[in-house]
């Protein structure tokens, strides 16, 4: 079936450079990808979206790639910080009702 | 704002019983979701609604049944509960378009 998946479960980032977290999707007719941040024992947290007709999007810290090729969806984090530590999670919105998500990356920040 | 509350944040329940998942958002969204978080998994959706009165299955709805009401509430109901409902349960609500969700602290549901 179609799904969003993430090629690794976890990421061990030193404070202070720069994080890539991969997404690989499958559904090409999803109009949005979304990534979320999710922190030990809260729900989820919108980050950044990007539309399918675009590239690459920016926000305050982070910025989102979508190669349509090769259906991969990236989130690069500048200068990570230890707030940055939790689970990332992209997600794809087929409609204006649905969000499917992938298993996730924990991303680990060492001091 | 309070934005999006649910209750209970924990809950233990006993095979066969049945029991309300609370859901409240103040921000007067349209659509609200529920999803279930299982570990080394992502969220799954379970059900959700466009608008007061409309309901539709997600990818995994047995078991659970939602009604809505009002705009603000969105309760899920577990008829007969099961081991493989152990889960940890959030609510989410948009007001245009399911990419920007506000989600809730969750509640995390045992069944023995």
């Amino acid at each position: 079936g179609e799904s969003v998946g993430l090629h690794l479960p976890t990421l061990s980032v030193q404070e202070g450079d720069n994080s890539i977290i991969n997404c690989a999707y499958s559904n090409s007719a999803s109009d949005y990808f979304i990534w979320y941040k999710q922190e030990s024992g809260k729900g989820p947290q919108f980050i950044i979206d990007i539309r399918s007709n675009m590239d690459k999007r920016q926000g305050q810290r982070v910025t989102v790639l979508l190669n349509k090729t090769v259906k991969h969806l990236s989130l690069q984090i500048a200068a990570t910080q230890p707030g940055d530590s939790a689970v990332y999670f992209c997600a794809e919105s087929p409609n204006d009702y649905k969000l499917s998500f992938g298993a996730g990356t924990t991303v680990t920040v060492r001091a | 704002n309070a934005g999006v509350t649910q209750t209970p944040k924990f809950q233990v329940l006993k095979t066969g019983q049945s029991m309300t998942l609370q859901c409240a958002q103040d921000m007067n969204h349209e659509y609200m979701s529920w999803y279930r978080q299982d570990p080394g998994m992502g969220l799954r959706l379970i059900h959700y609604s466009v608008g007061a009165g409309i309901t539709d299955q997600g990818e995994v709805p047995n078991g659970y049944n939602v009604s809505r009401s009002t705009t603000e509430d969105f309760p899920l109901r577990l008829l007969s509960a099961a081991p493989s409902q152990t889960s940890v349960y959030f609510c989410a609500s948009t007001s245009g378009g399911a990419r920007e969700a506000f989600f809730g602290q969750g509640t995390r549901l045992t069944v023995v």
